[in-house]
């Protein structure tokens, strides 16, 4: 079984261009996760999906952080325009909607400039 | 923010040791996970403990759960360098809405060879 993929798994920007990432989750898994890592901390929630909604996007900034799950399987996570703060590791996970255990995907490093 | 705080912040230790980590949290929780992190990759769920157990094994694994001291520990018996990781507790929230994790900033170990 294949586990979550993402991609790319580094990418380096400028600051104030726009940059997304991709997450394609373990097969039938319908609840999928973004998280965020900063360096010498624990993940930290940015949006939970359940199938295609949103149910909890409390910690997504807003101004500046965009995601969507069209068809309920992939995700694409967008930051535009990047700020220097944004570098980190954003990290991909998914579930089965009544499991509370989570399968992570690899991580894309972002290097913001 | 921040549900866990994992102790100690580093340990190091020779190849055939056992290693303890400990996690403290704050609020009330339906239960509590390790999960383990190699260099520049993702999380790997390794055991789940509820809160009504008191401990649990998993192989070389045992998790201590005092839900009367919000505290967990982990011990990682007759230790191997592949279990050099960061290791993290993560809680699963009463109330913070289901299957949704708030990890600790984790515990860095290195298994001497």
């Amino acid at each position: 079984e294949a586990g979550v993929v993402q991609s790319p798994r580094y990418k380096i920007i400028e600051k104030k261009q726009p940059v997304a990432f991709w997450c394609n989750p373990i097969s039938g898994h319908n609840t999928l996760y973004w998280y965020l890592q900063n360096l010498g901390q624990g993940p930290e929630l940015l949006i939970r999906y359940e199938n295609e909604e949103a149910v909890d996007d409390s910690q997504l900034p807003k101004d500046r952080f965009s995601a969507e799950r069209l068809k309920g399987v992939d995700s694409t996570l967008k930051i535009q325009p990047a700020e220097l703060g944004d570098s980190a590791v954003y990290l991909c996970a998914s579930s089965y909607l009544i499991s509370n255990e989570q399968f992570f995907g690899p991580g894309t490093r972002l290097t913001v400039l | 923010s921040q549900q866990g705080e994992e102790d100690p912040q580093a340990l190091s230790i020779q190849e055939g040791e056992n290693a303890t980590m400990n996690c403290s949290y704050k609020t009330s929780i339906n239960n509590l996970q390790w999960y383990r992190q190699n260099s520049g990759r993702g999380l790997v769920h390794l055991i789940l403990i509820r809160s009504n157990e008191r401990e649990k094994h998993s192989g070389r694994l045992r998790v201590t759960l005092d839900t009367s001291k919000k505290s967990s520990s982990l011990l990682i018996t007759a230790s191997r360098a592949a279990d050099t990781a960061s290791y993290f507790c993560a809680t699963d929230r009463r109330g913070a809405g289901s299957y949704q994790l708030t990890f600790g900033k984790g515990t860095k170990l290195s298994v001497i060879p």
